[in-house]
């Protein structure tokens, strides 16, 4: 399974755009990038999956490198619920649906 | 209404004790998964179930045994406890087991082993 690297940690104030990077330098054609988060105490939550296009949903937005080796998710407006662990995970078809997570980056929010 | 819940919540007991931590999902999943994280935060798979059929068995110790007596469940047993057992333990569904379909998970079963 290809391997991806985030930072261990960001911050970022309350309604201000939060842009989170991923490295994937070794990613396949046929890998989806996708991302959870984590809120505490709580279980991982979907957040966005992408392949090529950088994609939209009421959560975040997901931008893809051209060459695919990088993306980044954005929040448009952080609130503080959405401080969280986010994790960014590559699944290609070969996977068998697991989710491999890694240490994922810690988003803080400060009001 | 929770999609994916989990009993109980919190579950401690003893060193070489048995328990089970059970599992279900009411969105209508053909697959099921448990994942276990441990004290340093790290989320790893452990078992998928598919239609009632093993599909994922991540090296698991065989003290841990998964039951799936219908789709909508997938129980955890655990027999003979360790004190390495202490963890969250996390139920998850999908629509099926391919790549571009989101996983629920449960809140998760805090088991303390003492």
């Amino acid at each position: 399974d290809a391997k991806t690297t985030q930072p261990n940690s960001m911050e970022s104030n309350e309604e201000e755009p939060v842009h989170l990077p991923c490295n994937h330098s070794t990613i396949s054609g046929t890998d989806y990038i996708h991302w959870y988060r984590q809120l505490p105490s709580q279980g991982p939550e979907y957040v966005i999956h992408g392949l090529t296009s950088n994609v939209n949903n009421r959560m975040a937005s997901l931008a893809i490198a051209e060459d695919r080796k990088s993306s980044t998710l954005i929040l448009h407006r952080a609130t503080l619920r959405d401080a969280a662990v986010y994790y960014c995970i590559l699944r290609d078809f070969s996977n068998t649906g697991k989710l491999i997570f890694g240490q994922g980056t810690t988003l803080q929010v400060k009001p | 209404d929770t999609a994916v819940s989990q009993t109980p919540k919190y579950l401690v007991t003893q060193m070489g004790n048995d328990k089970s931590i059970k599992c279900e999902q009411n969105l209508g999943h053909d697959t099921m998964y448990w994942y276990k994280q441990d004290s340093k935060k790290f989320l790893k798979i452990m078992f998928s179930y598919n239609n009632k059929e093993l599909i994922i068995n991540e090296t698991v110790p065989n003290r841990f045994s998964p039951k799936s007596p219908d789709k909508a469940h997938l129980n955890l047993h655990i027999n003979s406890l360790e004190l390495g057992d202490s963890a969250v333990y996390f139920c998850a569904s999908s629509q099926e087991q391919g790549v571009t379909y989101e996983q629920y998970f449960g809140p998760g079963t805090r088991l303390t082993v003492t």
